[in-house]
C-alpha cells in the first residue's frame, strides 16, 4: 500500500467552476498535511496545510481533513486557467514529509 | 538572493564524469534535504541533515554523495551515475522543530541528464 495516495489525473474542470482533488494517507500517526502546486519544470510550491479534522479556507483554496477516515482533499472554487499545474499531496509524520505521486489538474477556458 | 537557489538549472552528464548539485538557502532555516523526482513517481526523499549532521539516508546508492557545510549550504556530488538516475533534483529547506507547521520550502531544481 502506497504511503500517500493521490489519482494522478489528468483532472479537468471548466474555468469558473470547483476542482476537487483527493488523497488518502496509510500511517495514522501522521500529524500535518500540506498541498504544494507545481507547475511544468517549476519547483513545488506550498499552498496550504492543516493540522486538525474539518475545513481550512484560504481565499479560493480550502482544505479539507478527517483524520478518522484518513483522508485530506483540497477544493479550488472559481477555478482559473492559471490553476492549472499538479497537485501533489504531502504528509509529516515520524520526523519527515511523504509525497503522494500528485494529481495534474486543467482548467479549461 | 531569496529563498531556496540551486544551480545548475540543466547538467548533462556521462556515466564517467563526476559533477556537483549546489543548493544555497537565505531563509534562516537549519535543515536542508535532497529529493529525487521522476516521471509518474512520488518525490523520493534521499538525505536530511538537521543543523549540517546528517540524519536520513535513504538507501541511496554510494554514487550519490551528500555534503553539508554549513546550514545554508547542501551539495550533492555525483559520480559514475547511471541513465535512470536522470530526473529533477530537489533541494528544500526547513527550520527543524516547527517543519510539521510550515512544511519544506523547496529550490527551483535541477534537470539532470545522464547519458
Amino acid at each position: 500500500q502506497k504511503e500517500v495516495e493521490q489519482n494522478s489525473g489528468p483532472l479537468s474542470v471548466p474555468e469558473g467552476a470547483i476542482a476537487s482533488l483527493n488523497c488518502t494517507y496509510s500511517d495514522r500517526v501522521s500529524q500535518s498535511f500540506f498541498w504544494y502546486r507545481q507547475y511544468s519544470g517549476k519547483s513545488p510550491e506550498l499552498i496550504m496545510s492543516i493540522y486538525s479534522n474539518g475545513d481550512k479556507e484560504d481565499g479560493r483554496f480550502t482544505a479539507q481533513l478527517n483524520k478518522a477516515s484518513q483522508y485530506v482533499s483540497l477544493l479550488i472554487r472559481d477555478s482559473q486557467p492559471s490553476d492549472s499545474a499538479t497537485y501533489l499531496c504531502a504528509v509529516f509524520g515520524n520526523e519527515k514529509l511523504t509525497f503522494g505521486t500528485g494529481t495534474r489538474l486543467t482548467i479549461i477556458p | 538572493e531569496t529563498g531556496v537557489t540551486q544551480t545548475p538549472r540543466h547538467l548533462v552528464m556521462g556515466m564517467t564524469n563526476k559533477k556537483s548539485l549546489k543548493c544555497e538557502q537565505h531563509l534562516g532555516h537549519n535543515a536542508m534535504y535532497w529529493y529525487k523526482q521522476s516521471a509518474k513517481k512520488p518525490l523520493e526523499l534521499m538525505f536530511v541533515y538537521n543543523f549540517k549532521e546528517q540524519t536520513e539516508n535513504n538507501s541511496v546508492p554510494s554514487r550519490f554523495s551528500p555534503e553539508c557545510p554549513n546550514s545554508s549550504h547542501l551539495f550533492l556530488h555525483l559520480h559514475t551515475l547511471q541513465p535512470e538516475d536522470s530526473a529533477l533534483y530537489l533541494c528544500a529547506s526547513s527550520q527543524a522543530g516547527q517543519r510539521e507547521y510550515y512544511g519544506y520550502t523547496f529550490g527551483s531544481g535541477t534537470r539532470l541528464t545522464v547519458v
